[in-house]
Order: C-alpha cells, then structure tokens, then sequence
C-alpha cells in the first residue's frame, strides 16, 4: 500500500536553529498537508498546498514557516529560526480527491 | 469553529468489554474519519464515514454518523490490550480543503 514517508523521525535543534522537515507524499497524490501535534494535545492543521501554492494556512503557520514542492515528489517544511514552542509531532499528509487521506508517521522535532 | 469535540477524554475499561467513544462537530461535512495513535507515534487511518452514511463497519470498529446532530460514534466491540491508545476524530467539512481534529479520547484498556 502507498505510504507517505517523512524524514527524519527525529529531530534535535538548538533555539534559533533552521530546520527542514522532508515528506514524500504518495506519488499521484494533488494535495498536501502539514499538521502539527504538540506533546499530549491535538492534532493542528498548519499549511494545505495545492498546484504549487499554499491553499490555506493557520495562524499558526506565520512567517517562520514556509513550505516547497522543489522537485515535483518532496513536499518540505522550513522553520526559519526555530522556538522552544515549535517543539512537536509533525506530520504529513496528502490525498486526491476528497478521500484518503494519508498520513506520514510523523517528525518529532525537539528544539532545546 | 468546525472542530471535532470528543467525550469522553480518558476512557478506562477491561479487556473484553466495549469501547464508545463520541464525536461532535459544528459545520456540514463531506466525511468524518477516525484515527489511532499510539503514545508517541503516528496517526494511523481506522474508518472514514461518508455524509449519507450512517453507519459503517470494519472488524470490530462500528461506526455511527448522525447529520442532524452533527455526532459520530466509534465503537470497538470485544476489546484488547492492543486497542490501548488515543483516538481522533477528525472532519473534512464542506468548503474546507482539510481536516479538523478532535481533542481525542485516551483509551486504556485493562488485562
């Protein structure tokens, strides 16, 4: 079964640090995701991307955060200079159509 | 806000007995999903209900959907140890081009 593949697993980067976190979504999929889980709450929305641009993004996602499809098969998330609170679960996901969407197993980025 | 509400938030129960968890949400949907984690991992994908569905079944997951109380339930029947984690709802509202999680309900299940 297609997967979504997130690189690394796990994170470890001084405050102020930029970080990249990699996703290979599955390959016909057109929509992108990236969502956020901070320790023991809920899963956030942060960004959709879609036909190479941002569709939506929370208040979350603020000018730290970017996100790029280089190569047509990576979809990354950039983290300019990175916070205590940026500590989390990040995952990524895609799906086509309005079904099926599929999750990566996540990056848990720790920021100290 | 179109977020799911999920009751209860911790759920304790023994092996062998079964599991309801409930979900509400605010706005019309397209489908309302359901996930597991396990503590720490990922989010691993158990059942999607369409909007004109009102109940669906996967092994021993039943899930119910009530448009007109814009409420979901999941049911794990026969529970095990191995069910032990936290489940999501999680809603893909009409209009929205993502989904919403719940607050997700911790469940533990006791040999």
């Amino acid at each position: 079964e297609p997967e979504v593949t997130q690189t690394p697993s796990h994170q470890v980067t001084q405050m102020g640090q930029e970080v990249i976190l990699r996703c290979v979504p599955i390959s016909n999929h057109l929509y992108f995701y990236w969502y956020r889980q901070i320790l023991g709450q809920k899963v956030e929305f942060l960004v959709s991307f879609y036909n190479n641009e941002i569709s939506e993004k929370s208040e979350i996602f603020d000018d730290q955060f970017s996100v790029e499809r280089p190569d047509g098969s990576n979809f990354t998330l950039k983290i300019r200079s990175t916070k205590l609170e940026d500590s989390a679960m990040y995952f990524c996901a895609s799906r086509t159509g309005h079904y099926g969407y599929t999750f990566g197993s996540g990056t848990r980025l720790t920021v100290v | 806000s179109q977020q799911g509400e999920e009751d209860p938030q911790a759920l304790s129960i023994q092996e062998g007995e079964n599991a309801t968890m409930n979900c509400s949400y605010k706005t019309s949907i397209n489908n309302l999903q359901w996930y597991r984690q396990n503590s720490g991992r990922g989010l691993v994908h158990l059942i999607l209900i369409r909007s004109n569905e009102r109940e669906k079944h996967s092994g021993r997951l039943r899930v119910t959907l009530d448009t007109s109380k814009k409420s979901s339930s999941l049911l794990i029947t026969a529970s095990r140890a191995a069910d032990t984690a936290s489940y999501f709802c999680a809603t893909d509202a009409q209009g929205a081009q993502k989904l919403v999680f719940g607050q997700g309900t911790r469940l533990t299940i006791n040999p």
